[in-house]
């Protein structure tokens, strides 16, 4: 099956950095890539969609330049969570579509990012 | 608005039979899936259903009405690994993944 990748698995950060998400796709081109949020005991939120080579569409309500995200090529994508606060500590989920008309996404193994 | 309604948690017991349903009311449909997650893991696909009737993949089936905006995920032979959250998401009219909120699925010896 096709392997997604997330690095890193776990971030501790101080308040008011900026963290990276790297999402990869291992063994496919992903022309589409999912990023997810979850908070404890919640269903996984939609923050954005992102298709290789340009700008990511955003949720309501999720803020662009606060979650920069950056999909530069078939295999990578990439969330900077800017200015990092408090209640951005959650556990950050990527997915990867392959072919258009392919149904299944396929999930990273996650980030848990920790905001001090 | 679209909405997608599972139960919030279930207990079965080890070696049961579990039936685990999803309602669903969205605009369009283009799929269901179900997934299953353990606590501090990313969701790992189990089935989709796009047209009516019952997918059987080993111990678990996946059935699906479209007329009834009804699913439901059957799993058989219950272990204690599969003490998880099994998550139900409809692929909308724009082709978008609406998520429920999960069932957690507790199973005891």
């Amino acid at each position: 099956g096709a392997v997604v990748s997330q690095h890193p698995s776990w971030v501790i950060c101080k308040s008011g950095t900026s963290v990276k998400i790297e999402c990869r796709s291992l063994d496919f081109q992903a022309t589409t890539m999912f990023w997810y949020r979850q908070f404890p005991k919640q269903s996984l939120m939609l923050m954005a969609t992102s298709n290789e080579g340009s700008k990511a569409t955003y949720e309501q309500g999720v803020e662009k330049d606060k979650f920069l995200i950056n999909h530069a090529s078939l295999t990578l994508s990439t969330l900077t969570v800017t200015s990092a606060h408090p209640e951005d500590s959650s556990f950050y989920i990527c997915s990867a579509k392959g072919l258009a008309g392919e149904n299944e996404q396929f999930f990273g193994p996650g980030t848990r990012l920790t905001v001090l | 608005g679209q909405n997608i309604d599972q139960p919030t948690e279930m207990t079965a017991t080890e070696g049961a039979i579990v039936q685990i349903n999803c309602t669903y009311q969205t605009s369009g449909f283009n799929g269901l899936f179900w997934y299953q997650q353990h606590a501090g893991e990313a969701p790992t696909f189990l089935s989709y259903n796009v047209l009516d009737g019952l997918e059987e993949k080993g111990r678990f089936s996946s059935f699906l009405s479209r007329s009834k905006g009804y699913s439901y995920l059957l799993l058989k032979e219950l272990q204690m690994k599969d003490s998880a959250s099994y998550l139900c998401a409809v692929k909308d009219s724009n082709y978008q993944l609406i998520w429920g909120a999960g069932t957690k699925l507790i199973i005891k010896p």
